[in-house]
C-alpha cells in the first residue's frame, strides 16, 4: 500500500516549457487535490477532483490544466511555464470531502528558470 | 466562508519545555478540525481530528488539542517536546454539508533548541 505517490520529485524548467505532474494514489480515495506551497503562503489549492472524469478550479487555477481520466490518477499539466510557477507541489487525496482526513504526497519540487 | 488564523509564523522552544500552537477558526457550524505536521522535505501528515464528542482530541507523538467552541479556537499542546518535532504545523477546518474543499491556515514553524 504506497498512499500516494508523486512523479517527479524534482524538476527543473525553462520558462516556456511544459511538463505533466503525475499523482497516483492506491487508496480507491474519490477526491483528490493539486496544491501549491511557497514560502510564507501555506498551501493554496490549484485544482481537485471530486470523482473520475471531474475537475474544478481552485484558488490559483491560472497557469494549469488537470485531468482526471482515471480514479486512481490525477494529473497536473503547466503548458507555458513560468517563474512565478516555481514551487513545490503537493498532491492529496481523500475517501470524500472536506470532513475527512487529506493523505497527502511527498511533493514535486519545480524550478523554472 | 470558512477560514484559519495559524497567529504565530515561528515558535521556538527548548527541548523538554512545553508546547501549544494557536488556531482559530471561523465557520457557522461545527468544522471538522485537523491538525497536520510537515516534517522537511515531506509531505502532510495528520496528527489528530476532530469532528465531535470529547473536546479534548489525542493524537499520535503525543500531542492533543482541544476544541473550545466559546473562542473558536482548537490549540495544539504538547507536554515535553522533542528535537524530533522541529517541523511546521498546519491546522485545517473542513465543514460538512458536502463540502469539498478544506481551509488550512498558513502553518507555524516549530524550532526546538536543544
Amino acid at each position: 500500500n504506497a498512499g500516494v505517490t508523486q512523479t517527479p520529485k524534482f524538476r527543473v524548467l525553462k520558462t516556456g516549457q511544459s511538463m505533466t505532474l503525475l499523482c497516483a494514489q492506491d487508496m480507491n480515495h474519490e477526491y483528490m487535490y493539486w496544491y501549491r506551497q511557497d514560502p510564507g503562503m501555506g498551501l493554496r489549492l490549484i485544482h481537485y477532483s471530486v470523482g473520475e472524469g471531474t475537475t474544478a478550479k481552485g484558488e490559483v487555477p491560472d497557469g494549469y490544466n488537470v485531468s482526471r481520466l482515471k480514479k486512481q490518477n490525477f494529473l497536473l499539466g503547466l503548458e507555458s511555464a513560468a517563474p512565478s510557477q516555481t514551487s513545490v507541489y503537493f498532491c492529496a487525496s481523500s475517501y470524500m470531502g472536506a470532513q475527512e482526513t487529506q493523505y497527502f504526497g511527498p511533493g514535486t519540487r519545480l524550478l523554472v528558470l | 466562508a470558512q477560514s484559519v488564523t495559524q497567529p504565530d509564523i515561528h515558535i521556538t522552544v527548548s527541548e523538554g519545555a512545553s508546547l501549544e500552537l494557536r488556531c482559530n477558526y471561523s465557520y457557522g457550524a461545527t468544522p471538522y478540525l485537523f491538525w497536520y505536521v510537515q516534517s522537511p522535505g515531506q509531505g502532510l501528515q495528520l496528527l489528530l481530528k476532530y469532528f465531535s464528542g470529547d473536546t479534548l482530541v489525542q493524537g499520535i507523538k503525543g500531542f492533543e488539542a482541544e476544541f473550545k467552541r466559546s473562542q473558536s479556537s482548537f490549540n495544539l499542546r504538547k507536554p515535553s517536546v522533542h528535537w524530533s518535532d522541529a517541523a511546521e504545523y498546519f491546522c485545517a477546518v473542513g465543514a460538512s454539508g458536502g463540502s469539498y474543499i478544506p481551509t488550512f491556515g498558513r502553518g507555524t514553524s516549530l524550532i526546538v533548541h536543544p
